[in-house]
């Protein structure tokens, strides 16, 4: 069965530290792999998708995210995080063949410290 | 419009009462979606359209309910006899592309309800 996995719910960082978000995911067939961030009350932006070609993706805000087949893994990175990157941050796959859905983590919770 | 539109904004509904969700999606996007986002959850899926076609509604959790978008634009969801648990927030996206999920999916603020 398709999923998404975001073992860690909270993340605490300091301003101007790195950051990783985790995110796994199982699917049978060649995955279409995203992420969005939710602020409180807001809709879900998309930060950066990934189809195929370079597994180094480019994102909105600074973020960039690697694709790691052998892993399962589309890990979310920001070299330097501001606090205004404070939000939810979800982790979703496309699904590419019968049913048409996206498919989200659970979402891992980004707090910034000053 | 410039964005995804979603009313009401927020939902307070007694038990056993039937409400029903808009959502007016981006002129032109093919695809609309409905997902349910429980407190500290992420969306689950309910529903999907392609243009007027409910081509997947295997995620409505029980015959209460119902989505509809008859003109290929705007959509509602509509819950008979809500429940304590259909408390959470409704979430609709849309897209331009049809088909498989390979396109960016824009996302209203969402529909919070409420039942009491």
């Amino acid at each position: 069965a398709q999923s998404v996995t975001q073992p860690d719910i909270h993340i605490t960082v300091s301003e101007g530290a790195s950051l990783e978000l985790r995110c796994n995911y199982s699917y049978g067939a060649t995955p279409y792999l995203f992420w969005y961030v939710q602020s409180p009350g807001q809709g879900l932006q998309l930060l950066l998708k990934y189809f195929s070609g370079d597994t180094l993706v480019q994102g909105i805000k600074g973020f960039e995210a690697e694709f790691k087949r052998s892993q399962s893994s589309f890990n979310l990175r920001k070299p330097s995080v501001h606090w205004s990157d404070a939000a939810e941050y979800f982790c979703a796959v496309g699904t590419t063949s019968g049913t048409y859905k996206y498919i989200f983590g659970t979402g891992t919770r980004l707090k910034v410290l000053a | 419009g410039a964005g995804v539109s979603q009313s009401p904004r927020y939902k307070v509904a007694k038990r056993g009462q039937d409400v029903a969700l808009r959502c007016d999606p981006i002129s032109g996007h093919v695809s609309l979606f409905w997902y349910q986002q429980a407190l500290g959850q992420g969306p689950e899926f309910l529903t999907y359209f392609q243009n007027e076609a409910q081509l997947d509604k295997s995620g409505l959790p029980s015959d209460r309910f119902f989505a509809e978008r008859p003109e290929g634009s705007v959509s509602t969801l509509k819950i008979q006899r809500t429940q304590q648990e259909d408390s959470a927030v409704y979430l609709c996206a849309s897209s331009l592309v049809g088909g498989a999920g390979t396109g960016e999916l824009f996302f209203g603020e969402g529909s919070r309800l409420t039942v009491l």
